[in-house]
C-alpha cells in the first residue's frame, strides 16, 4: 500500500504528557498537511509543509504543538503537556503541489484521547 | 476567508433513488472544490474535484457533481443509491490561485441510505 500511513492509530495519555505522532506521506508528494477533526466536525486545518518548509499555521496551533518535517519526507507532530481539549482524530494528508497540482490523500489518522 | 456550509446534517434516501448532497462555498476567486467520504473510524476518501471545465464532474463510485458559479453551489449527486453508500460526506474548498494551499472543509453531511 503506497498511500499515506499514519502512526500510532490510537493513543490514550493522561493529562499533561507529551505525545508524537508521526505521518509518512506518499512518496513523490512535496506537500504535507495536518488537520484535527473533533466528533461531528468537519477536518479543522493545522499546518502545512512544502517539503522541508513549514508554509502556513493555523491559529488553533497553540504554543503546545510543533510539527517537523524535517528531511521533506515524513512529518511529526508534537503536543505537548496534553489537555483533555486535544482529544481528537489528527489526520495527515499529502499532496503533489505545482503544475500538476493534486487532490489532497488523507491517511486514516490518530485517534487522540486525553484522560 | 474561505468557508463551506452544508446545511443537512443528515440525508436519507431509499435504496434506487436519487440522492443529493447539498454544499455552498465561499473564497476569493476560482474555486477549487473537492468531495470526500468518511466511513467510521476512518481517514477521508477522496471522491472527486472540480478545478476547470465542464461544469459537471463525475467521479468515484457512480458520483457525479455539479458546480454552480452563480449559485456557489456545488451539491454531490447520484443517480441510484446503494446502502453501501451510507457515511459521512465533506465537501472542501480551497482557493485556485495565492499562498493558501490547504482545504477548507463542511460540517459533513451523514447519509443513510434505506433498504
Amino acid at each position: 500500500d503506497t498511500g499515506v500511513s499514519q502512526d500510532p492509530r490510537h493513543k490514550i495519555t493522561k493529562r499533561g504528557q507529551n505525545v508524537t505522532f508521526r505521518c509518512d506521506p506518499i512518496s513523490e508528494h512535496n506537500r504535507l498537511y495536518w488537520y484535527r477533526q473533533t466528533l461531528g466536525q468537519g477536518p479543522e486545518f493545522l499546518t502545512y509543509f512544502q517539503n522541508e518548509a513549514q508554509l502556513e499555521k493555523s491559529r488553533l496551533l497553540s504554543d503546545r504543538f510543533s510539527a517537523e518535517r524535517p528531511k521533506g519526507s515524513f512529518s511529526t507532530l508534537e503536543i505537548q503537556r496534553t489537555e483533555q481539549g486535544d482529544s481528537a482524530m489528527y489526520l495527515c494528508a499529502s499532496s503533489l503541489g505545482g503544475l500538476g497540482d493534486t487532490e489532497a490523500f488523507f491517511g486514516q489518522g490518530t485517534r487522540l484521547t486525553v484522560v | 476567508a474561505q468557508s463551506v456550509a452544508q446545511p443537512e446534517d443528515q440525508v436519507n434516501v431509499a435504496e434506487g433513488n436519487p440522492l443529493t448532497v447539498k454544499c455552498t462555498y465561499s473564497v476569493s476567486g476560482n474555486p477549487y472544490l473537492f468531495w470526500y467520504v468518511q466511513y467510521p473510524n476512518r481517514g477521508l476518501q477522496f471522491l472527486l474535484k472540480y478545478i476547470t471545465g465542464d461544469n459537471l464532474v463525475k467521479g468515484s463510485y457512480g458520483f457525479e457533481a455539479e458546480f454552480n458559479k452563480s449559485q456557489t453551489s456545488f451539491h454531490l449527486k447520484k443517480p441510484s443509491a446503494l446502502v453501501s453508500d451510507s457515511a459521512l460526506y465533506f465537501c472542501a474548498v480551497r482557493a485556485s490561485s495565492g499562498s493558501a494551499r490547504q482545504l477548507t472543509f463542511g460540517s459533513g453531511t451523514q447519509l443513510t441510505v434505506l433498504p
